[in-house]
């Protein structure tokens, strides 16, 4: 178990909708990305948050957005969902606050299985 | 931006030594990360390299050349267990501030051990 709780585990929806994932990070963890992964894909980075802002920006589209709260966890929106949203979504948080060359592992939560129908 | 390769698919035979090769280009660069990935599971993480040299960790070691940009992931006495993927991942620091590092992950090396 690696700490970093996602929610759900498995997601059904149609085209046209809108779905929330949940995040919950490591205890301690300020950071947290989002990364997609497509069946037979490696994973795409989405975006990075750090106690609450933004950090870093992947390939994400404009119908995604995510915030992370004040007690950390974060949530990952997906809205007007297309066939080829279906995928893999992986939340992951790691201790940032660190000096430079310090390991900063990520810790990836079991995802959130997305399927567009 | 970051360019990171590795080859798609690999394999090797239950008992022997495999090395996946791993090379990139960034800036900012603070860390390389080796992951292991089973199909529809979450990476776990395996090794990490900040300077160069050779870290070992059982039956698995990972090396890093920064001057280079490459690293190679060992595994040594394969088991069937082992059939995964191995994701190379690097971490970097456009910002040089708190929280800024980026981590970056490569499309993975798909290795099958076969008996």
């Amino acid at each position: 178990d690696s700490g970093v709780t996602q929610t759900p585990k498995h997601l059904i929806t149609a085209t046209g909708q809108r779905v929330t994932l949940r995040c919950s990070p490591r205890s301690g963890d300020l950071s947290v990305y989002w990364y997609q992964q497509s069946l037979d894909q490696g994973l795409q980075f989405l975006i990075q948050y750090y106690n609450g802002e933004e950090r870093a920006k992947g390939n994400i589209l404009e119908r995604f957005s995510a915030q992370q709260f004040p007690d950390l966890h974060s949530e990952l929106n997906l809205s007007s969902l297309e066939l080829g949203d279906s995928a893999l979504y992986f939340c992951a948080s790691s201790a940032l606050n660190l000096p430079r060359g310090k390991n900063t592992e990520a810790f990836f939560g079991q995802g959130t299985r997305l399927t567009v129908v | 931006g970051q360019n990171i390769d590795q080859p798609t698919e690999m394999t090797a035979t239950e008992g022997a030594i495999v090395q996946i090769n791993c090379t990139y280009q960034t800036s900012g660069f603070n860390g390389l990360f080796w992951y292991q990935q089973h199909a529809g599971e979450a990476p776990t993480f395996l090794s990490y390299n900040v300077l160069d040299g050779l870290e070992e960790k059982g039956r698995f070691s990972s090396f890093l050349s920064r001057s280079k940009g490459y690293s190679y992931l060992l595994l040594k006495e394969l088991q069937m267990k082992d059939s995964a993927s191995y994701l190379c991942a690097v971490s970097r620091d456009p910002y040089s501030g708190a929280g800024s590092y980026q981590l970056t992950f490569g499309k993975g090396t798909k290795l099958s051990v076969i008996p």
